[in-house]
Order: structure tokens, then sequence, then C-alpha cells
């Protein structure tokens, strides 16, 4: 049973156009949502994140936006750079015992910014 | 380097053989993960640790699978009798926890790539 899921595995966008990647969960209990990007042979970089109790955040080109009662979130970059074109995964995070966070991340969708 | 270090970064072995995977976390850092990803999925968790003990243990996918980390530092995850089933990328993580408010990042290395023939 997935508890976050990214439907769309590829997203393809023109330079200087905006990216929007999705991400549905299913357990309300998550208290964050993250966003990680990966290039090939690279380990997950985090991006963004949002509390539970936002519904937006925004860094720079990188916005995301969570709606609760739809148990959805988004993020958008705009303007989108060749730079850009890597997976991004979305990750729904919850307390641990003793203190941590574990993280329960979707299947990445694989960003291609073409020029 | 200042980042999460695993070595080795890639790691064949035969079905049946043991494997150690080994991890530097940041410095300074209490918290260390292990998660793994196979082809076409997102990472999952396998094991957390704060300072020497594992505090959560509940994603090892059966006994065959043991972390250690004695010193809080430098965490080795063992696998004995591996199967193929094992192949996959293994990644550290770690993090400053305890922080109110945080958000959950985790820092990540680049992955020990295991394959099992």
């Amino acid at each position: 049973d997935q508890q976050v899921k990214q439907n769309s595995p590829s997203l393809s966008v023109q330079e200087g156009r905006i990216s929007i990647l999705n991400c549905d969960y299913t357990n309300s209990m998550f208290d964050y949502f993250l966003w990680y990007k990966k290039y090939p042979a690279e380990g997950p970089t985090f991006l963004i994140s949002i509390s539970s109790i936002k519904d937006k955040n925004e860094d720079g080109r990188f916005t995301v936006f969570l709606n609760k009662s739809a148990k959805h979130l988004s993020l958008h970059i705009v303007p989108s750079q060749p730079g850009d074109s890597a997976v991004y995964f979305c990750a729904a995070s919850a307390r641990l015992t003793g203190g941590g966070n574990k993280l329960t991340f979707g299947t990445g969708t694989q960003l291609k910014v073409e020029l | 380097g200042a980042g999460v270090s695993q070595t080795p970064s890639n790691k064949v072995t035969e079905k049946g053989k043991y494997v150690e995977l080994r991890c530097d976390p940041i410095s300074g850092h209490t918290a260390l993960y292990w998660y793994r990803q196979s082809l076409g999925q997102g990472p999952e968790f396998l094991i957390y640790f704060q300072g020497t003990g594992a505090a959560d243990d509940s994603g090892l996918p059966n006994d065959r699978f043991f972390a250690v980390r004695p010193e809080g530092s430098v965490s080795t995850l063992k696998i004995q009798r591996t199967e193929r089933g094992d192949s996959a990328v293994y990644l550290c993580a770690s993090s400053l926890t305890g922080l109110a408010g945080g958000s959950g990042e985790l820092f990540f290395g680049e992955g020990s790539r295991l394959t099992v023939l």
C-alpha cells in the first residue's frame, strides 16, 4: 500500500516555462512534506519542504503548494532551466520513536527541461 | 568532504555471501538513517539510529539485515546470506534531530550499489 504516490513517471517542459510536479498521499498523520531532487549516481538532495499546517512555501524559483483536504501537493518550478532536469521525489515525514523523522517517498518523476 | 560518505560505491557479490556497507555521516549529526532504493522505486526506510542505539529498525526486511553504530558516528549495514532480491542502492542519511519544528530534512550520501549475482 503506497502512502505517497507520484502518478507521472516523466514530464517534459520547455526552458523558461513552468514545471508542475504532483504528489498524492493517504496518511493524515504526516507532519511535513518535502521535495528531493536526484541526479544520476548521486544521492537525493533536499529542495524544499512545507509544514502540514501551511498551504504554500516559496523559495526562489520553487514553490510547494499543499491541499490537505485533497491530500495533494505540488511543486512548481518557474522559470524552468535545463539544469533542473533530474528525478524529483516527493516525501512525507512522520516522527519516529527517539525524535527522528521517517520519510516515506513516492516513486519519483523524471523532469526533462528542453532548450 | 563535509557530506555523508558511503563506501563502497559499488559492490558485486554472489548469492549467499556476506556484505558490509559503511556510512560516515556529517560531523555533529546525531541521527543516522539507512534507506534502500530498488530500481524504479523511491527510497524505503530501513533503520534509524539516535547516537549509538537503533531507535527504530522497523524497516529492516528480515533478520538477515543488521546495522550497528558503536561509537555514535560511523555506521555499518550488514547483510548475511545475500539474495538476488537484495540488489539495490543502499542510501545513508544523517540529520540534526530534536530541533523544534524540524522538517525532517535528511542529508543523503551517494549510496552503495549492491548487485547480488
